[in-house]
């Protein structure tokens, strides 16, 4: 069965820097398409970022570019996601997602609140 | 960037009728080379993550019900949920996956009437 597990939110003051960490489990995590979606409280679902499977090819919603970085490491089956300069307008749910062709399966989401 | 614009934002539906979304992108999201859509459907319940209904406009996920249907191509999709439930009460999105940055709707609220 595939699990998304992720870790590493809280409260942080603007400016602050994460890390989140998405430890996957129940598939052969180097062969999938990894995802970030944020969901704001009360709001609707954005994608962030996505990274292949080697890690070589990312990109970026502009909201995030610059700022967040979105990496992997097969060997432990863990996608992670630094944020940088984080701004009060990226308080949200971040779930780690998986995408063969299409984004499938989700995590239960780590919420992050940036305020000071 | 394309522009994923779902009608109605919410609606109310009778148990046992059916429940009409529509997703409307500003670009086509059909790959010519394949003939396929790059569209899929979520549900999301309060304090959940999605959950996969619909994936290429109309291919519905196992363990889906059958009364979930997709329906659609190039610029213009429908979800159908047919002899709605109660446990159908919950948001649904649509997103496009044909270039990046993916895009999703902006999300429809489906009640019982």
């Amino acid at each position: 069965e595939v699990h998304l597990v992720e870790s590493g939110g809280g409260l942080i003051q603007p400016g602050e820097s994460l890390r989140l960490s998405c430890t996957a489990s129940g598939f052969t995590f180097s062969n999938y398409w990894m995802h970030w979606v944020r969901q704001a409280p009360g709001k609707g679902l954005v994608w962030v970022s996505l990274i292949n499977p080697d890690g070589t090819i990312t990109s970026y919603a502009d909201s995030v570019k610059g700022r967040f970085t979105i990496s992997r490491n097969n060997a432990k089956n863990t996608l992670y996601l630094q944020m940088n300069s984080l701004r009060a307008e990226d308080t949200a749910v971040y779930y780690c997602t998986r995408s063969g062709a299409y984004v499938d399966y989700w995590g239960q989401g780590a919420l992050v609140t940036v305020s000071s | 960037d394309i522009v994923m614009t779902q009608s109605p934002d919410s609606l109310a539906v009778s148990l046992g009728e059916r429940a009409t979304i529509n997703c409307k992108s500003s670009q086509s999201v059909l790959y010519s080379s394949n003939n396929k859509n790059y569209l899929t459907w979520y549900k999301q319940k309060p304090g959940q993550p999605p959950k996969l209904l619909i994936y290429w406009a109309s291919t519905r996920e196992s363990g889906v019900p059958d009364r979930f249907s997709g329906s659609g191509s190039g610029t213009d999709f429908t979800l159908t949920i047919n002899s709605l439930q109660a446990e159908d009460v919950a948001v649904y999105y649509c997103l496009q996956y044909y270039e990046t940055p993916y895009t999703f709707g902006q999300g429809t609220e489906v009640e019982i009437k």
